[in-house]
């Protein structure tokens, strides 16, 4: 079964460019999460979707980070502009919500560095 | 969610059980235990999860002791490739309203060595 799905692996761009982040989320999969990892911070949600609906995007850090999940197969994160402080590996999950206990799985990351 | 204490690291010999202890004194009766782990350079991986009673898969076995204030996860015979960091977490199963955080703490560094 193919898991989630992240593109790019690795993104290297400039400051003030926008950076878009891709995530294909597990075929069936109702919930879909952002998270992002620093050595700093340690992992933190970003923005929760259910049934494709941001349900808690709380912990999206300011304006500059949008997300979006036009369809139930696909799922975008967008920073505009980038800084510096951006840099860190953005990971993509996906669980089946409203089933019990399922568990959410995620992607391989993209490794983003804002120069 | 109720908050997880693991060691910061732990060493383990090739081919032994790793045993991976967490204490959870304060986890309320609806809240289950969920492991991950996260080798480097990867996405945290689901490992096996339970609520009152022991769990088995084809990764690892976990214990849940009978007051559930505490649970150890057991990699029967550990390789190189199970050197990573594991996370214990406790929460209630996400219904799709508001019970869908994963809080991540620090877990525990596991070095399988040859």
């Amino acid at each position: 079964d193919a898991g989630v799905i992240q593109s790019p692996r690795h993104e290297v761009t400039e400051m003030g460019q926008e950076v878009t982040l891709r995530c294909k989320p597990i075929s069936g999969h109702n919930s879909l999460f952002w998270y992002r990892q620093t050595m700093m911070r340690g992992l933190e949600l970003l923005i929760y979707f259910n049934n494709n609906v941001p349900i808690d995007d709380s912990g999206m850090p300011e304006d500059r980070f949008s997300a979006k999940m036009p369809n139930a197969s696909f799922s975008t994160l967008k920073i505009q502009p980038s800084e510096p402080r951006d840099s860190a590996v953005y990971f993509c999950a996906s669980s089946l919500a409203g089933a019990g206990n399922q568990p959410q799985h995620f992607g391989d990351g993209t490794r983003l560095s804002i120069l | 969610d109720a908050k997880t204490t693991q060691p910061t690291s732990m060493d383990c010999a090739e081919g032994r059980a790793a045993n991976l202890p967490c204490n959870h004194s304060t986890i309320s009766g609806n809240e289950y235990v969920y492991w991950y782990r996260q080798i480097h350079s990867q996405g945290p991986q689901y490992i096996i999860h339970g609520l009152k009673n022991n769990e088995t898969n084809e990764m690892a076995s976990l214990i849940i002791t009978e007051d559930r204030k505490s649970s150890t996860l057991i990699l029967p015979h550990a390789t190189l490739r199970d050197t990573a960091v594991y996370y214990c977490i406790v929460r209630v199963p996400n219904s799709g309203g508001s019970n869908y955080k994963l809080t991540f703490g620090k877990g525990t560094l596991l070095t399988v060595n040859p």
